[in-house]
């Protein structure tokens, strides 16, 4: 069975400018969850999505957004980028909301100039 | 609000010996789980073990087990006959029950000397 799959793994991109991450879940799956990597705050919890729906979010500005499909893909919007967006953004999916694990994806490294 | 600290950023071992990591958290959850994940410099988190906080046992998976001490919020992961392949980032990460949100350590990097 495939891994959590997430595009594009790198991106650069310029202050101002806006971003979208995706990430696929592995098959059946469908709870996905994002966090930002950071060699200064560490590893933060963004947000949290069930049944296209947003359960959870952590303490981040609105600039940070986030969907997902009834195939529970789920993209991710960062707007008006600042350089202190740069980061690793890592995508994990479960089977429900209620089971434990969480399986990681290899993230994307966005840098922002 | 729930906490993870990892007191020790550098931990060094040598091939085929044992070594212990650090976990100790914070909260009044009764109920919640515990991991460790390890991330090589791939950057991808894999996850190396899983406690729940309801069960007594600790869990073991190969050469990885944990020290689970509920009383003490203590966590620590023993790796036994340490390999190569070992040497990465390690990273503990606590999840309440009922919320899906991992809440990690500072990590601590460990290097395994052939």
């Amino acid at each position: 069975k495939a891994g959590v799959t997430q595009t594009p793994r790198y991106l650069i991109k310029t202050r101002g400018q806006q971003v979208t991450l995706s990430c696929s879940p592995i098959s059946g799956h469908r709870s996905v969850s994002w966090y930002q990597q950071t060699p200064g705050q560490g590893l933060q919890f963004l947000f949290e999505y069930f049944s296209e729906t947003q359960r959870n979010k952590g303490n981040f500005p609105g600039r940070f957004s986030g969907r997902q499909f009834s195939n529970s893909r789920s993209e991710m919007n960062v707007s008006t980028l600042e350089l202190g967006d740069s980061a690793l953004y890592l995508c994990a999916s479960s089977l429900t909301p209620g089971e434990e694990t969480q399986y990681f994806g290899p993230g994307t490294r966005l840098l922002v100039l | 609000a729930q906490t993870v600290t990892q007191s020790q950023p550098e931990m060094s071992v040598q091939e085929a010996e044992t070594v212990t990591l650090s976990c100790t958290y914070d909260t009044s959850e009764s109920d919640y789980y515990l991991f460790w994940y390890k991330q090589p410099p791939s950057r991808q988190m894999i996850l190396v073990i899983r406690q729940e906080a309801y069960k007594q046992q600790n869990a073991t998976e190969n050469r990885f087990s944990v020290n689970f001490q509920k009383a003490a919020k203590s966590f620590s992961l023993k790796i036994s006959d340490s390999q190569l392949g070992d040497a990465a980032m390690y990273f503990c990460a606590y999840r309440s029950a009922n919320i899906v949100k991992l809440i990690f350590g500072t990590g601590t990097l460990l290097a395994v000397q052939p």
